[in-house]
């Protein structure tokens, strides 16, 4: 099987601290995509954020930036200026494609990082 | 925006019950997928449907798990002779066929099933 792996269990940080969420993953596939999704206490996974596997460039996006770099096959998450409500568990997850761009369906998660946010 | 809808939330059953999920996707989303997620672990993938047909089933999903999804649109996951491991929580999502958008999954709150 071709594993996600998030290796820090739960990670606990003090409001406004910088925190990174680490994934490593493996893949046979050609193209692919990877997913950041949270899931707050209530329950609901929320997507986050979206990258293809022909893209390296790192973004940021508000408070959430990512680092993708495939000869690592990691894929890690940063929240800058983390807040209180940012406690949640994430995951990072991944989607295989066929060449022709469409997405073969089933996503592989990781097993999911706790953070908690201390005010 | 209507999101992903299930029902019912939470389902309490004995022991070798039946029991029935609903999952309404997002209207436009022509794509359904059913994953499980037991405590302390990541969605792991059951099956999913495009349109009416479904396109891929996990080893996971045993004889006794049937998933429907009748006219494309809401779709029902069934266990049949329900197990104390079955219990978790059930999670449904949805995506459009085509375009980048179609990587992007969007889930429903879940039903959590215990079996007692």
């Amino acid at each position: 099987a071709q594993k996600v792996t998030q290796a820090q269990t739960e990670i606990s940080v003090v409001e406004k601290e910088d925190v990174t969420l680490d994934c490593v993953y493996e893949t046979r596939d050609t193209t692919y995509y990877l997913f950041w999704y949270k899931q707050p206490p209530s329950g609901e996974l929320v997507f986050l954020i979206r990258r293809n596997s022909f893209d390296e460039q790192n973004e940021i996006s508000g408070r959430y930036s990512w680092n993708f770099q495939k000869s690592t096959s990691s894929f890690n998450f940063t929240i800058t200026a983390s807040q209180v409500v940012d406690s949640a568990v994430y995951f990072c997850a991944r989607g295989a494609s066929n060449a022709g761009g469409t997405s073969y369906g089933k996503l592989t998660f990781g097993q999911g990082t706790i953070l908690t946010v201390h005010p | 925006d209507t999101g992903v809808s299930q029902d019912p939330r939470h389902k309490i059953t004995k022991r070798g019950q039946n029991v029935t999920f609903r999952c309404d996707p997002i209207s436009e989303h022509n794509r359904l997928y059913w994953y499980r997620q037991t405590l302390g672990q990541g969605p792991e993938f059951l099956t999913y449907f495009q349109n009416e047909a479904q396109l891929e089933k996990s080893r996971l999903l045993s004889d006794r798990f049937s998933a429907e999804r009748p006219k494309g649109s809401f779709s029902t996951l069934e266990i049949q002779r329900t197990e104390q491991g079955d219990s978790a929580m059930y999670l449904c999502a949805s995506s459009p066929r085509t375009g980048i958008s179609s990587y992007e999954q969007y889930f429903g709150p879940g039903t959590r099933l215990t079996v007692t």
